[in-house]
């Protein structure tokens, strides 16, 4: 399994308060993305990194932001949570060399906004 | 408006016969296919890819088969087995972005 940590696993939190989701790869890939998982919509990408510093976002990015200031980390941060950001959140990884798409998925943190 | 599509949101089958799980795509741009297979309260777990210069990928249980001119594929599993339920993603990617865009699932139910 790829080595990939993401914490906390669970979290509820209120209404318009901030919020930070870590991901911890020990990999050294190049790549690192954010989904969020709900029923009726699969895995939808909120951003993804190709490098520190480096993001880029995804098809569902307003409310969200990132950072990556090590190759290791790759932070998911709720500015202002709402209740439609409840869902599971899963961190993954990808290395892309060659002609390779694969991404490892961490073990999800699942959020609650009451 | 969805780019891969799995129209079927379950599927039930008995153990020891074939799975047989579906993908539309729409994107021309895609060239690289993947599934990846998701239990309860666990991160999706990379299954088998292909890529768009194949048609036909196998690894021991699972094939994929890609119909480009379809714009299809589906994932064969044989013989299914009761750790095999789960939900099943499609995903794909292409050009020169490492993203994936995803299916929403489709949920396979083997019974013993």
């Amino acid at each position: 399994d790829a080595g990939i940590t993401q914490s906390p696993r669970h979290k509820v939190t209120e209404t318009g308060t901030p919020v930070t989701l870590r991901c911890h790869q020990t990999e050294n890939h190049r790549y690192m993305y954010w989904y969020r998982q709900d029923p009726g919509h699969g895995l939808r990408l909120i951003h993804y990194s190709y490098g520190v510093k480096d993001t880029d976002k995804g098809e569902v990015s307003d409310g969200y932001s990132v950072s990556r200031s090590k190759t290791e980390d790759f932070l998911l941060t709720l500015e202002s949570a709402t209740s439609s950001q409840t869902s599971v959140y899963f961190c993954a990884i990808s290395e892309s060399a060659g002609f390779s798409y694969e991404q490892y998925f961490g073990p999800g943190t699942r959020l609650t906004v009451t | 408006d969805q780019q891969v599509k799995q129209n079927s949101p379950s599927l039930s089958v008995q153990e020891g016969r074939i799975s047989i799980l579906n993908c539309d795509y729409t994107n021309s741009m895609f060239d690289y296919f993947l599934w990846y297979k998701k239990y309860p309260a666990e991160g999706p777990t990379f299954l088998i890819s292909i890529s768009s210069i194949k048609d036909k990928n196998e690894d021991g249980r699972f094939t994929v088969f890609l119909n480009k001119s379809a714009k299809h594929l589906s994932l064969h599993i044989v013989p299914s087995q009761p750790g095999d339920s789960a939900v099943y993603f499609c995903a794909a990617s292409g050009g020169s972005n490492y993203k994936l865009t995803f299916g929403k699932g489709t949920l396979l139910t083997v019974n013993p």
